[in-house]
């Protein structure tokens, strides 16, 4: 299986900062890398796919990127809402495995 | 408006079985595969497997293959899964997803989820 490792595992930030989380694959998935965010007590929610590609309706602030086996996901200016917990999930093969998740808090 | 209802969770005891059931609406059911995914209390998402448009094929995580089923009943639009001989570590909240039809894997409309207890 592809182990997906997630850092940091946590992450203090303040509202309006930069923030970057990175996911490494345990091996090459090109491009086949989607990232989701989770609100506690909620499902999760797709943000980006195939390692760049923003989702319909999700604001521009989320950007993606990376390939092979290093990816990450950056989130430009900080909102109060975006505190959350992030996932990298790897769609290159079955079984699709999640990252660890990495818990955003307010400083 | 295009959803997903689970149901069907609650407490069972080792070595029991609980059919989790998927309602579909708002979108044309049969265009997609559909993955159950679950989350342990406090913990992180696991993907449990996954079944195409006609039923034909599924897919599981090797820690339920044998004792976990998917399926589909397309003219109800309704998902299910069965779960036997559940354990302690089955016990989470699980989710059913939907897969987009054109491009790779992802997971674009969630459930709610449902939740299990498997305890005795």
């Amino acid at each position: 299986d592809i182990q997906l490792t997630q850092s940091p595992s946590s992450l203090s930030a303040s509202v309006g900062d930069r923030v970057t989380i990175t996911c490494r694959a345990s091996e090459t998935i090109s491009l086949y890398l989607n990232w989701y965010q989770q609100k506690p007590g909620k499902a999760p929610k797709l943000l980006i796919y195939d390692a760049s590609t923003l989702q319909s309706g999700v604001p521009s602030r989320f950007s993606g990127g990376g390939s092979g086996t290093d990816f990450t996901l950056t989130i430009h200016s900080l909102q109060p809402e975006d505190f959350a917990t992030y996932y990298c999930q790897q769609s290159y093969h079955t079984p699709y495995t999640f990252g660890q998740g990495t818990k955003l808090e307010i400083k | 408006e295009v959803q997903l209802v689970e149901s069907g969770g609650g407490l069972v005891q080792p070595g029991g079985s609980l059919r989790l059931s998927c309602a579909a609406s708002g979108f044309t059911f049969t265009d997609h595969w559909i993955h159950w995914v679950r989350q342990a209390p406090g913990q992180g998402l696991v993907w449990v497997g996954r079944i195409n448009t006609d039923g034909s094929r599924t897919s599981y995580a090797d820690s339920v293959k044998g004792r976990f089923t998917i399926s589909r009943d397309n003219a109800k639009k309704m998902l299910y899964l069965q779960m036997d001989s559940l354990r302690v570590e089955d016990t989470g909240v699980y989710y059913c997803a939907r897969d987009p039809p054109m491009g790779r894997t992802r997971m674009d409309v969630w459930g709610r989820g449902t939740s299990v207890t498997v305890s005795s």
